[in-house]
């Protein structure tokens, strides 16, 4: 099995400018979570979908973060506009109903 | 409100001393705890999951453990290849879906 494949691995990008973060989870699995971790906030759940429908978004910042899962193949995270503090590592992690959760390699996000 | 602590922050050993990292948890009701290890540049990966207080699981030189308020996982005769960040995640009954709420990790460096 591939994993959850995330892209791009990194990316760098000005103040401002429109960021889009993707992710395939892993075959099979129904539930789909984008996380951001930070040196001073650890790992924090942003979004979580089940089936394709987003179930709890509490944990999105503020209307600059949106995502979709427009499948059962495919999630994005979108920044716009993005800030600096939004620098990160943005994880995607897929699970089968409550069994594990399994992450994806990352992406690395600068905002300059 | 479920919270997770782990400690010590960071540990230090030398290749061959044994020792233990605590997960201490407050959470109204608990599914399960999960441990993570995760490398530099990585996302982090499954390593066990603790169901029910008493048990306990092992692979290589790590073996978890759980009680009512806490886990340990004990690392027994390590390698510089252990050296990573261990996460604990805590996996409450309420929200009705598979909702993990990660510790801040313990840094992990062992030396020849």
């Amino acid at each position: 099995d591939a994993g959850v494949i995330q892209s791009p691995r990194h990316e760098v990008t000005e103040m401002g400018q429109e960021v889009t973060l993707r992710c395939k989870p892993i075959s099979g699995h129904n539930s789909l979570f984008w996380y951001r971790q930070t040196m001073m906030r650890g790992l924090e759940l942003l979004i979580y979908f089940n089936n394709n429908v987003p179930i709890d978004d509490s944990g999105m910042p503020e209307d600059r973060f949106s995502a979709k899962m427009p499948n059962a193949s495919f999630s994005t995270l979108k920044i716009q506009p993005s800030e600096p503090r939004d620098s990160a590592v943005y994880f995607c992690a897929s699970s089968s109903g409550f069994d594990t959760q399994y992450f994806g390699p990352g992406t690395r996000l600068t905002v300059l | 409100e479920d919270q997770v602590t782990q400690s010590p922050e960071a540990l230090r050993l030398q290749e061959g001393e044994s020792s233990s990292l605590n997960c201490s948890y407050t959470v109204s009701g608990l599914r399960g705890l999960f441990w993570y290890r995760q490398d530099p540049g990585k996302g982090p990966e499954f390593l066990f999951t603790l169901y029910s207080a008493g048990e306990e699981k092992e692979k290589e030189r790590l073996k978890a453990t759980l009680t009512k308020k806490e886990s340990f996982l004990h690392i027994t005769a390590p390698k510089p290849e252990d050296s990573a960040t261990y996460l604990c995640a805590v996996q409450p009954n309420s929200g009705g879906y598979n909702k993990l709420i990660f510790g801040a990790g313990t840094r992990l460096a062992v030396h020849p």
